[in-house]
């Protein structure tokens, strides 16, 4: 079992809140990963992180922002949420080395903005 | 840039029986890892199995094993003696050794049902 924490699992919440998801991992993984995913459908890939103080936009445009100021943790925030922001959000992170890594993944944050 | 294709939304499999789960790609680069992670439902997502570009050899995993065609750019999993456990959202994934931060590229998956 990979190492890597999300809360909350469950969020309702509504419109115009400002939102934090956390992620945390116990592995000294260097490469963070959030990920945005629809009931079903495929993962994009919204911010990654190479290490600390290192964050960088993903392949989907997320009104979302991110930080990383220790190693361990990668929260997600939103400033206003809107129910366009209704989705699952996945956290995953990867050791250095070779591209064979594997990302491992945490159980996700189920977000439903009213 | 590279893409990831999975042709088959569902599929169902009777227990103990063998599924194979397609999966096509496209990059223009030659150093390249391909996976397959798991999906069970509410749960967490996990690697199943993984390819080294460079490698003719298939990978196995158990009852898991990929037939990996790199001219035709193919990369199929096949589940053997399927179990009820088994049940999940299927996912290819590609990475290309240059790729910025290690990043992952997914196809959409594959829904499979394993029935008792």
């Amino acid at each position: 079992e990979a190492d890597i924490y999300q809360t909350p699992r469950y969020l309702v919440i509504g419109t115009g809140k400002k939102i934090t998801l956390e992620c945390s991992q116990t592995m000294g993984h260097d490469k963070m990963y959030w990920y945005q995913q629809d009931p079903g459908m495929e993962l994009h890939l919204i911010h990654y992180s190479y290490g600390v103080n290192s964050t960088e936009k993903g392949d989907l445009s997320s009104e979302s922002t991110v930080s990383r100021i220790r190693t361990e943790h990668f929260p997600l925030t939103l400033e206003s949420a809107r129910p366009s922001h209704t989705s699952q959000y996945l956290c995953a992170s990867s050791a250095s080395g070779t591209a064979n890594q594997p990302q491992h993944f945490g159980d996700g944050t189920r977000l439903s903005i009213l | 840039a590279q893409t990831v294709t999975q042709s088959q939304p569902e599929m169902s499999v009777q227990e103990a029986e063998t599924v194979t789960l397609s999966c096509t790609y496209d990059t223009s680069e030659n150093n390249y890892y391909l996976f397959w992670y798991k999906q069970p439902p509410s749960r967490q997502m996990i690697l199943v199995i993984r390819q080294e570009a460079y490698k003719q050899q298939n990978a196995t995993e158990n009852r898991f094993s990929v037939n990996f065609q790199k001219a035709a750019k193919s990369f199929s999993l096949k589940i053997s003696d399927s179990q009820l456990g088994d049940t999940a959202m299927y996912f290819c994934a590609l990475r290309v050794a240059r790729a910025a931060g290690n990043k992952l590229t997914f196809g959409g998956g594959t829904r499979v049902l394993v029935k008792p």
